[in-house]
C-alpha cells in the first residue's frame, strides 16, 4: 500500500545550496501534509506542514511546496547546512481517519560541507 | 518546550511474554497514538485514541495489543504475548488537533 511515496533514497548537497525533497501521495482524501526530520534512535521531528487548502507554507530556510492536481509536495531547504543531515520523512493524513498519518519511505539527506 | 516522552529506551524480552510501553504525550493534547518501525522498513500506524477510547486501529494491531490511559497523564500500549516480528522502534505520539509530535521511541527486541 504505496500510498505515499519518497522516490528518491538518498540526496547530496553542497552546504550553502538548496535542497529540494519530493514526495507523491495517491489519496485524494488526504488533507493535510507534514515533513518530519529523523536521526537514527530517534524520534520523528516535526518540520513543516501543508493544509490542503493551501499551496505554499514558509518557516525559516524551510519551505514547503504542494501541488494538488498532480498530487506531489515538495520541501526546500535554503540555504542548507550540515546540521541539516538526516532522513526526511513525508507524512500525509485526512480528517475523516482520526489524523492517522501514512508515512513515505524517507529520503536521506546529506549535506557536505 | 513541552515533549513527548517514553520509557523504557530499550526492551529485551522472550518471545511469549508481555510487554508494556509507556509515554506521556504532551499535556494539552487529546489525540493520542501509536507507531512502530521495523528496521529499514516504513513508520506504520498503529492504533489512534482519543476520549478515552480507540478511534481507529490499523490490521497490524490485533489482539494482542492493546492500549490504555491508566490516569491523566500515562498512555500505555501492551503487547501480551510477542512475537519474533514485533521487534521494532515504537513510537508514541500526541496532538492537539493535526500535527502530532513524537517521542524519541522504545527499542523492543523479542528474543
Amino acid at each position: 500500500d504505496q500510498q505515499v511515496k519518497q522516490n528518491s533514497p538518498s540526496l547530496s548537497v553542497q552546504e550553502g545550496r538548496i535542497s529540494i525533497l519530493n514526495c507523491d501521495y495517491t489519496n485524494s482524501m488526504f488533507d493535510y501534509f507534514l515533513w518530519y526530520k529523523k536521526y537514527p534512535a530517534e524520534g520523528p521531528t516535526f518540520l513543516i506542514s501543508i493544509s490542503s487548502i493551501k499551496d505554499k507554507n514558509e518557516d525559516g530556510r524551510f519551505t514547503v511546496f504542494l501541488n494538488k492536481s498532480a498530487k506531489h509536495l515538495s520541501l526546500h531547504i535554503v540555504p542548507s547546512q550540515p546540521g541539516d543531515s538526516a532522513v526526511y520523512f513525508c507524512a500525509a493524513s485526512a480528517m475523516d481517519s482520526s489524523y492517522k498519518l501514512i508515512f513515505g519511505s524517507g529520503t536521506r539527506l546529506l549535506v557536505r560541507p | 518546550e513541552p515533549e513527548v516522552t517514553q520509557t523504557p529506551s530499550h526492551q529485551v524480552t522472550q518471545m511469549g511474554q508481555e510487554v508494556i510501553l509507556r509515554c506521556v504525550p504532551i499535556s494539552n493534547h487529546l489525540y493520542f497514538y501509536w507507531y512502530r518501525q521495523i528496521l529499514g522498513q516504513k513508520v506504520e500506524f498503529l492504533v489512534s485514541f482519543y476520549n478515552n477510547e480507540i478511534s481507529e486501529k490499523s490490521e497490524i494491531f490485533d489482539d494482542q495489543f492493546s492500549v490504555e490511559r491508566p490516569d491523566g497523564s500515562n498512555f500505555t500500549l501492551k503487547i501480551r504475548s510477542t512475537k519474533l516480528e514485533d521487534s521494532a522502534m515504537y513510537f508514541c505520539a500526541s496532538s492537539d488537533y493535526d500535527t502530532q509530535y513524537f517521542g524519541p521511541g522504545t527499542r523492543l527486541t523479542v528474543l
